[in-house]
Parts: C-alpha cells; sequence; structure tokens
C-alpha cells in the first residue's frame, strides 16, 4: 500500500545552518501528490508545500522541494534556518492524485528544533 | 488563512460512554475528513465525506464510529461506544474540491478514554 517514510523523527540545528527533511514514499499510483505540512506548538497542520510534477522545485516561505519520482523522494530543504521554523513536520502523500477524495498518508513526521 | 474549528480541544470520558468530537469546517468546503493519531504515531486516514454522504473508509473506522453533517452544521464524529483504544488526537480537515486541493487541519482534539 502507500506509505510515507520520514527518517529523522528529531532535528536539532543552529540558527543559519542549512535544513534538510527527508521525505520517501512509496505508492502503486503513478502520478503522485506530495506534501509537506508544518504544525507549530498548538496549532492546526499547515500546508507548506504541495507537487506533482517530476524534478520540478516548488517553494514556499523560504523553504523548497522537489518531486523526484526516480528516487521517490520530496525532501524538505531551506537554505539558512530561522528559529521561528522551530515545529514538527509532515511529509504526505495523496493516494488519489489532485482528486479531493485523495486520502493524505502521512510520514511520522520530523520536530525540528532551531537553537540560537 | 481559513481556518477549520474542532471542538472541544480535549475530552475525557470513561470506556463505554458515547463522544461527540465535532468540527467547524472552512465556509464552503464541500470535502470533509477525519484523521486519527495515536500518540507516537503517524496521523491516519479515518474518513472522508462528501455531499451528505460517506465516500471512503479505513479499517479503522470501526462499526462504532459514525459522521454527519446535519443541516451544513458541524461535521461530527460520534463514537459509540468508545473503547480504551480510541483514545488518540482527531484531526478534521476540509477542502474546496477544486483545482490541485488542498486540505485544510483543525487544531485537533485529544481523546483520553478511561
Amino acid at each position: 500500500g502507500d506509505s510515507v517514510t520520514q527518517t529523522e523523527g528529531l532535528v536539532t540545528l543552529t540558527e543559519g545552518l542549512p535544513v534538510m527533511l527527508n521525505c520517501t514514499y512509496q505508492t502503486i499510483y503513478s502520478n503522485p501528490f506530495l506534501f509537506w505540512y508544518v504544525q507549530h506548538l498548538n496549532e492546526s497542520p499547515r500546508l507548506l508545500l504541495k507537487s506533482f510534477t517530476d524534478n520540478k522545485r516548488t517553494e514556499h516561505q523560504g523553504f523548497h522541494a522537489t518531486l523526484h519520482k526516480s528516487s521517490s523522494s520530496f525532501h524538505l530543504q531551506k537554505s539558512s534556518a530561522q528559529l521561528s521554523d522551530s515545529a514538527l513536520y509532515y511529509c504526505a502523500l495523496s493516494d488519489r492524485g489532485g482528486s479531493a477524495l485523495g486520502r493524505l498518508h502521512f510520514g511520522a513526521g520530523t520536530q525540528l528544533i532551531v537553537i540560537p | 488563512g481559513p481556518k477549520v474549528l474542532q471542538i472541544p480541544s480535549h475530552q475525557i470520558i470513561d470506556m463505554g460512554q458515547m463522544v461527540t468530537l465535532n468540527c467547524d469546517p472552512v465556509s464552503n468546503h464541500l470535502y470533509f475528513y477525519w484523521y486519527k493519531q495515536i500518540l507516537g504515531q503517524q496521523m491516519e486516514f479515518l474518513v472522508n465525506f462528501y455531499n451528505g454522504k460517506v465516500m471512503e473508509k479505513s479499517k479503522l473506522f470501526k462499526d462504532q464510529f459514525s459522521v454527519e453533517r446535519p443541516d451544513g452544521s458541524y461535521f461530527t464524529l460520534k463514537i459509540q461506544p468508545t473503547a480504551l483504544e480510541d483514545s488518540a488526537v482527531y484531526f478534521c480537515a476540509s477542502s474546496p474540491g477544486t483545482g490541485v486541493y488542498e486540505q485544510y487541519f483543525g487544531p485537533g482534539t485529544r481523546l483520553t478514554v478511561l
């Protein structure tokens, strides 16, 4: 079945260093839709990035990710971490492409802590 | 941005009792979802709902679970009777259903079954 793997449960970084959070997925669907959600403490998960185009970089709020179907990856990156980036990050896969009936399959989440 | 609200934020009940979790979705959204997250585990899909009907449910959506959205009010998840394994955070989401859809999530309801 469809699944998403986030290998790091916790990432601790010093402010100003680059961020890379890993996400790989498995799906039988040939056109996967991938998402990154961010959840700050006591807030709702909020969509950060989404992509369904192979090898195309998508950017938002300083973060970027590229869907690579060849390696089934959708890693989240940022050139310079800020204290306000501290949050829980979820990678998710829709199992029905862009359909609103698609179920989101979430990874376990990566807690990012940025320290001064 | 658009907000999904969930009421209550926390609920503690005794095993066997009924509980109703309420979700106030984004206005004009057409698709609604519930997800369940057990402590320390991944968020998992429970059910989606459109046009007054359950469209799809996962194996986690037991017979004791039901959803409805009467007259365009709250989208509710009812569990009757509750079991210990129902203890989790339940997230509601809604989607406009157009374009490359995005699911907007609420902050979750933490349910503790004793």
